[in-house]
Parts: structure tokens; sequence; C-alpha cells
């Protein structure tokens, strides 16, 4: 089946270390975003990326980092630099170009703790 | 920037009663308008779209919104709720490459 996967499920990240939460889909999308959840605060955009080797900051960048060698992969970094990253991570997927489609395809997401 | 918002953090049903969850929009331009819903930890999943045309929009699970253009209104709603309905939903609006999401509305239904 045709779809997102996110890794791992729980995470948990000493103080001052960098993780790395992995997104991969099968879906042949050409945009690729991540997303963080808080309560009460709706989902934030932290990067995304429309194509191979090119990506863009969103809202809520600093302290994150990313890469798009493929395609089909769009691993995002937690930082050191990052002073709250506890939270629930979404990455999500969708054709270019294609404003008449679903919309976003979400993964299962990642839930991040500082311990 | 094209941006939606939803009034209510929460809302309560009883089984078998209508339910309605708020959503208004703030475009320029024609909106492309979207709900999600979204179970415990678990990703987010598509339920209907607004692009163009009829203005009821009929969706998954029984759902559907009424897009209101005079009130810049996108209101979810669902004739008779269940109790697997209880979860949290989003409204959200295309804007260029991205998409932006309202602050999402917990709806509980009770038995």
């Amino acid at each position: 089946d045709g779809g997102i996967t996110q890794s791992p499920k729980y995470l948990f990240r000493k103080e001052g270390q960098n993780v790395t939460l992995s997104c991969e889909q099968n879906l042949n999308h050409d945009a690729m975003y991540w997303y963080r959840q808080d309560p009460g605060q709706g989902l934030r955009l932290i990067y995304y990326s429309q194509i191979v080797n090119d990506f863009q900051k969103g809202d809520i960048a600093e302290g994150y980092s990313v890469s798009r060698e493929k395609k089909e992969s769009f691993p995002l970094t937690v930082t050191s630099a990052q002073k709250n990253p506890t939270a629930f991570y979404l990455c999500a997927s969708k054709p270019v170009g294609d404003i008449q489609s679903y919309g976003y395809t979400f993964g299962s997401g990642t839930r991040l703790t500082v311990v | 920037a094209q941006s939606v918002a939803q009034p209510e953090d929460q809302v309560n049903v009883a089984e078998g009663n209508p339910l309605t969850v708020k959503c208004t929009y703030s475009v320029s331009g024609n909106p492309y308008l979207f709900w999600y819903v979204q179970y415990p930890n678990r990703g987010l999943q598509f339920l209907l779209k607004y692009i163009t045309g009829d203005n009821l929009v009929k969706g998954s699970y029984g759902f559907e919104a009424e897009f209101n253009k005079s009130q810049t209104s996108f209101h979810l709603k669902k004739p008779s709720a269940l109790v697997s309905d209880s979860a949290l939903y989003f409204c959200a609006v295309r804007d260029n490459n991205d998409m932006r999401f309202g602050a999402g509305t917990r709806l509980t239904v009770k038995p």
C-alpha cells in the first residue's frame, strides 16, 4: 500500500543531543513537509521541500535542519539549538501543482520527548 | 496570507444529535478549503475539500461542510453524531505552496 512512514513512533532526547526523525513516502509525491503540533496551537510548518535537493524554511525553522537527497525521503534533525523540542511531529506529502488533489497525505507522527 | 480560524476549542454533543464544528477563513482570491480529522497519536486524515462548485460538500464518514462566501465560513456538519466521531478536527486553507491549519477543535460525542 502507498503511504508515508514515520519512524520512530516515540523518541526520547537528552539535553544537548541531536536526533533525527525519519519520513519516507512511496507515493511518488514531489512535495514533502514537516509540521510541529503542540496542544492548542494546531500545526506549524517547520520546513518543506518541493523538489529533490531543495528545501525552504517554514514558520518555525530555528533549531531544525532537513535534507532531501532522494524524492522519497525527507528526514528532520532536531538540533540542540531547539530549546523546547518536546512535541508531536508530522510529515506530509503531496504532488506538486495538483491543486485539485486531496490536499496532503500525512504520516502517523513521531512523539519527541526531552528527558 | 491565507488563514483559517476555529473559534471553539471544544464541542460536546450527545450521540444521535447533529454536530457542527465551525471554521471561518480569510483569503485573497478563491479559497481552497479542507477539513481533516486526527485520532490520538495519529496523523491527520482527509475528510473533505471545497475547491469550486456546489456550496455543500460531502465527504468521508457522513460528514459534510457548507461553504458560505458572505459569512466567510466553512462549517463541518453531520446530521447524527457517533461516539466514534470523537476526535480533533482541523480546518485548513491552501496558501501558495503550503497549507495553513486552524488550531483545531476537539469534538466529544457522549453516549
